[in-house]
């Protein structure tokens, strides 16, 4: 069975902090996706990791993946109230262009003013 | 900005009756996907769909399931019988030649 575990499940912070959540699996993964979803809508993706020890930035939003391309990591720095949300990730265990993704249960964050 | 749009966005059906589901995936995407949501619970693949036939399908795609590409633009996900458990938010999604799944806004169904 492929599982994505996420750390934390929930997270409450005040508005400035730093944070990171964390998604880990035992399964290699070809790349790894993270999703943001608002309530009642569909998951809205942020960004792709593909190569092992890959950063990327975007914004505040630092995501990385993990050498082994098992785990990822996603930091967001000075934290705001627009960045409340759920957080998902998901490793792509698809073939060729065939995109199947396992999912994690998300990280749902609170960002208080 | 192209996206995957799904209709209807909330779907009430009585147990044992049949529904279809609508995506419109973007247009240039050759692979589209249904997942589901049941709430509090993970996001689960069902089904992918290439050229015209299902490429790979979850042990929920049970016979009750079936997906359809009608014309050159929908994509569509057929409940035949339903059960109260198939309630749950279900998400159309498609992609191209790039690693990324680009998500519509989901279907929320309700089985009464």
């Amino acid at each position: 069975t492929q599982l994505l575990e996420q750390s934390p499940q929930f997270l409450s912070i005040q508005e400035g902090e730093n944070l990171t959540v964390y998604c880990n699996s035992s399964s290699v993964f070809s790349s790894l996706q993270w999703y943001r979803q608002e309530p009642g809508e569909g998951p809205v993706l942020l960004v792709t990791v593909v190569t092992g020890g890959e950063v990327k930035k975007l914004k505040r939003l630092t995501f990385q993946f993990g050498d082994a391309r098992k785990d990822s990591s996603l930091h967001i720095t000075a934290a705001q109230t627009g960045d409340t949300g759920l957080y998902l990730c998901a490793g792509d265990r698809g073939a060729g262009n065939n995109r199947k993704l396992i999912w994690g249960l998300g990280t749902s964050l609170a960002v208080n003013p | 900005e192209p996206e995957v749009t799904q209709t209807p966005s909330h779907q009430v059906t009585q147990m044992g009756q049949e529904v279809i589901l609508r995506c419109v995936p973007i247009s240039n995407h050759l692979y589209f996907y249904w997942y589901r949501q049941i709430l509090g619970q993970k996001v689960e693949f069902l089904v992918s769909f290439y050229n015209n036939e299902i490429s790979e399908k979850s042990e929920i795609f049970d016979d009750q399931f079936s997906v359809e590409r009608p014309d050159g633009s929908n994509f569509t996900l057929k409940i035949r019988s339903t059960k109260l458990e198939d309630s749950a938010m279900y998400f159309c999604a498609s992609s191209g030649d790039s690693t990324e799944a680009f998500f519509g806004q989901g279907t929320r169904l309700t089985v009464v």
